[in-house]
């Protein structure tokens, strides 16, 4: 049963501190989706990748997150100083071409 | 105007009832969508994609209206079990493929 696993599942840290989420797609999918889910805002879209290209980011604070794929087994959200307000469920979603997407089970982020 | 809008509710049903909920979208261009159910503290999963043809599954019926830019889910026979987030998504297509996904409609099923 292929899942889309992301590590760590949850994370303390401290405002200031560097915060490093991964997440391993499915295997053979092209398209890799990093989301920010708040009560407040709801799912956000950060950014997306296919065949491990940034295709878009516009969601995503430019001047402390970023986003990459090393190789296609392997997506990266960076978060570096963290902020309090950074504080979400980070999930990373795979899919293929224009088609559902498969959701990981989510990073708890909690920064003081 | 948001590009994806949906009622939050909630919607509160008692078992067995009939319930439906409507997502709009305002970009005429989107074209695929799909229902997607978010229980408490997990990940989104899909439901079911929406066809233009309509698409039913078991209980569940979805269907789009291109016209009036919606798509809609329905519930038939509400079990304690459907009570959960439903969140609609729409993607644009082409390469300019970018999903956005509603804020969701809480349902609740009471016995």
């Amino acid at each position: 049963d292929a899942r889309v696993t992301q590590t760590p599942r949850d994370k303390v840290t401290e405002m200031g501190q560097e915060v490093t989420m991964r997440c391993q797609p499915i295997l053979g999918h092209n398209t890799v989706f990093w989301y920010r889910q708040t009560m407040m805002q709801g799912l956000e879209l950060l950014a997306y990748f296919r065949n491990r290209a940034p295709l878009d980011d516009s969601g995503m604070p430019k001047d402390r997150f970023s986003a990459e794929m090393p190789d296609a087994t392997l997506a990266t959200l960076k978060i570096q100083p963290s902020e309090p307000r950074d504080s979400a469920v980070y999930f990373c979603a795979s899919g293929f071409g224009n088609y559902e997407q498969f959701f990981g089970p989510g990073t708890r982020l909690t920064v003081l | 105007r948001k590009e994806v809008e949906q009622d939050p509710g909630p919607f509160n049903v008692p078992e067995g009832a009939t319930v439906a909920f409507n997502c709009t979208y305002s970009n005429s261009a989107s074209q695929s969508f799909f229902w997607y159910r978010q229980d408490c503290r997990k990940e989104p999963k899909l439901l079911m994609s929406v066809y233009s043809s309509g698409n039913e599954d078991g209980r569940f019926t979805a269907q789009l209206n291109r016209a009036s830019q919606y798509i809609s889910l329905l519930i038939r026979d509400s079990k304690l079990s459907d009570s959960a987030t439903y969140l609609c998504v729409v993607n644009l297509g082409g390469g300019s493929y970018i999903p956005t996904f509603g804020r969701g409609t809480s349902l609740i099923v009471h016995p």
